[in-house]
């Protein structure tokens, strides 16, 4: 199985803020890398594909990047809405594997 | 617009059987392009994908290999939908579990609202 590492494991920001949250896969996926943000006791909602398409409706303070096995969200200008737990997931292969999570909070 | 409504029960005993039904609008259990997936998910194991199921002419099943021989996934043309049975489940299956459509270029887009099964006696 692909292992996908994701850190930090958590982060705390304020609204306004740039962060960036990181994942590395442990062989390459090529760019079949998503991630998704999730509230709680909801779905994960698909925010970005192929390391870096902006899934439509999502707004373009979220961006992602890809460096080999190494890929990054980074998120500028914090919103309200923005503080929640992200995902990132390689499609390449089955069985399709997820990172552990980024819980992003209010500082 | 694509949804997914999951059903099945949030209770299943030890070593019994664990069903849910995903029932497609918006979409074809046959597309030709995408293909239709049971994700679960649990503050021990995180995200899990555990199956999915295409139809290319014919169908084709995939299984996480750590349920191999547990885990089966069925298309119900019929009905539009597609189902999980999950055999001799134990409390480390309780899960929130997710039916999600992969899209043609392989993203996840489209989830079920999620069902929680506690596995209890």
């Amino acid at each position: 199985d692909i292992q996908m590492t994701q850190s930090p494991s958590s982060l705390s920001a304020s609204v306004g803020d740039r962060v960036t949250i990181t994942c590395r896969a442990s062989q390459s996926v090529d760019r079949f890398l998503n991630w998704f943000q999730q509230e709680p006791g909801k779905a994960p909602k698909l925010l970005i594909y192929e390391a870096s398409i902006l899934q439509t409706g999502v707004p373009s303070r979220f961006s992602g990047s890809a460096s080999g096995t190494y890929f990054t969200l980074t998120i500028t200008n914090l919103q309200p809405e923005d503080f929640s737990t992200y995902y990132c997931q390689q499609a390449s292969t089955t069985p399709y594997t997820f990172g552990q999570g980024t819980s992003l909070e209010i500082k | 617009q694509i949804q997914l409504q999951q059903s099945g029960p949030g209770l299943v005993r030890p070593s019994q059987s664990l069903s849910l039904t995903c029932a497609i609008s918006g979409d074809s259990v046959s597309s030709s392009l995408a293909s239709w997936n049971w994700i679960r998910q649990s503050p021990s194991r995180g995200l899990e994908w555990l199956a999915k199921t295409y139809y290319r002419s014919k169908w084709f099943f995939d299984y996480a290999p750590s349920l191999r021989g547990r885990i089966t996934i069925n298309p119900d043309t019929s009905r539009n939908h597609f189902s999980l049975v999950l055999n001799s489940v134990t409390p480390e299956d309780t899960a929130v579990y997710y039916c999600v459509r992969l899209s043609g270029n392989g993203v996840l887009d489209y989830w079920g609202q999620g069902t929680l099964v506690t596995v209890s006696s």
